[in-house]
C-alpha cells in the first residue's frame, strides 16, 4: 500500500515553455501532498506543500509564479513549471500524507531543460 | 531550525564488510526518523522508520538505531553486497506533529565485488 506515482519520469524541453508534472496516490486519499527538488548529489529541498481544494504554501524563495500547483482532488497534485530555463532543470519528487506522520515519495521527474 | 548531518558522505567499502552510517541531528525534540534509499536518478525507497519511543529497527541485513538524547541514529548495514550501492538519506521529522521531514545530505555508498 501507500504507493505514489508520478508522470512524466522524465521530460526535456525548450527554454521558455511550460512543463506539467503529476503526482497521484494510487491507494490512498492524500490529505497533503508535497513538493521536492533535489539538484545533482544533494539533498531534498522542500518546494511547496498542497492540501486539496486550497492554495499551495511554498517556501521561502521559491517562486510561486514560477512553480504553479495545483491539488485537484485528494489523489492527484500537479506541478506546472512555467516558461522554464535551464537553471530549472532538476529532479522533482512529490511525496503524499494521509494519516501518519510519515510521508509515501514518488519515483520523481527529471526535467532538462535545453 | 533543525539540522541534519550525514557522515561519511561517502563510502567504498569492498563487498562482505559491515558498515555504519551516521545521522546526526541538532534539535532532539523529534518524532520519527527515517531512514531512505535512493538510486541514481530514482525516487526514494523507504528502508526503516523509527519512532521518536523506539531505539532501533530491524529489516533483513538492515539496522537502524536511535538515540534522541545525543541526538544520533546509524544505520548498520551487515554483509554488504554490490546491490547495496546507492545513496542513504536520514529525515527527521519535528515533534510539533509536522509531516515535513528534513532531509541529511545522504551518503554516497559504493560496494565492489
Amino acid at each position: 500500500g501507500a504507493v505514489v506515482s508520478q508522470h512524466p519520469s522524465w521530460v526535456i524541453c525548450k527554454s521558455g515553455t511550460s512543463v506539467k508534472i503529476e503526482c497521484r496516490s494510487l491507494d490512498f486519499q492524500a490529505t497533503t501532498m508535497f513538493w521536492y527538488r533535489q539538484f545533482p548529489k544533494q539533498s531534498l529541498m522542500l518546494m511547496a506543500t498542497s492540501n486539496e481544494g486550497s492554495k499551495a504554501t511554498y517556501e521561502q524563495g521559491v517562486e510561486k509564479d514560477k512553480f504553479l500547483i495545483n491539488h485537484a482532488s485528494l489523489t492527484l497534485s500537479t506541478l506546472t513549471v512555467t516558461s522554464a530555463h535551464p537553471e530549472d532543470s532538476s529532479f522533482y519528487i512529490c511525496s503524499a500524507h494521509f494519516s501518519s506522520v510519515e510521508q509515501f515519495f514518488g519515483p520523481g521527474t527529471r526535467l532538462t531543460v535545453l | 531550525k533543525q539540522e541534519v548531518t550525514q557522515i561519511p558522505a561517502a563510502l567504498s567499502v569492498p563487498e562482505g564488510e559491515n558498515l555504519v552510517l551516521n545521522c546526526s541531528f541538532t534539535d532532539s525534540a523529534i518524532y520519527n526518523l527515517q531512514w531512505f534509499r535512493q538510486d541514481p536518478g530514482k525516487g526514494l525507497t523507504s528502508l526503516l522508520l523509527i519512532q521518536s519511543s523506539q531505539r532501533e529497527q530491524t529489516s533483513g541485513r538492515l539496522n537502524a538505531s536511535l538515540d534522541k538524547s545525543s541526538g544520533r541514529s546509524t544505520l548498520y548495514i551487515a554483509a554488504s553486497q554490490p546491490g547495496d550501492s546507492a545513496t542513504y538519506l536520514c529525515a527527521v521529522y519535528g515533534s510539533g506533529g509536522s509531516y515535513i521531514p528534513t532531509f541529511g545530505r545522504g551518503t554516497s555508498l559504493i560496494v565492489h565485488p
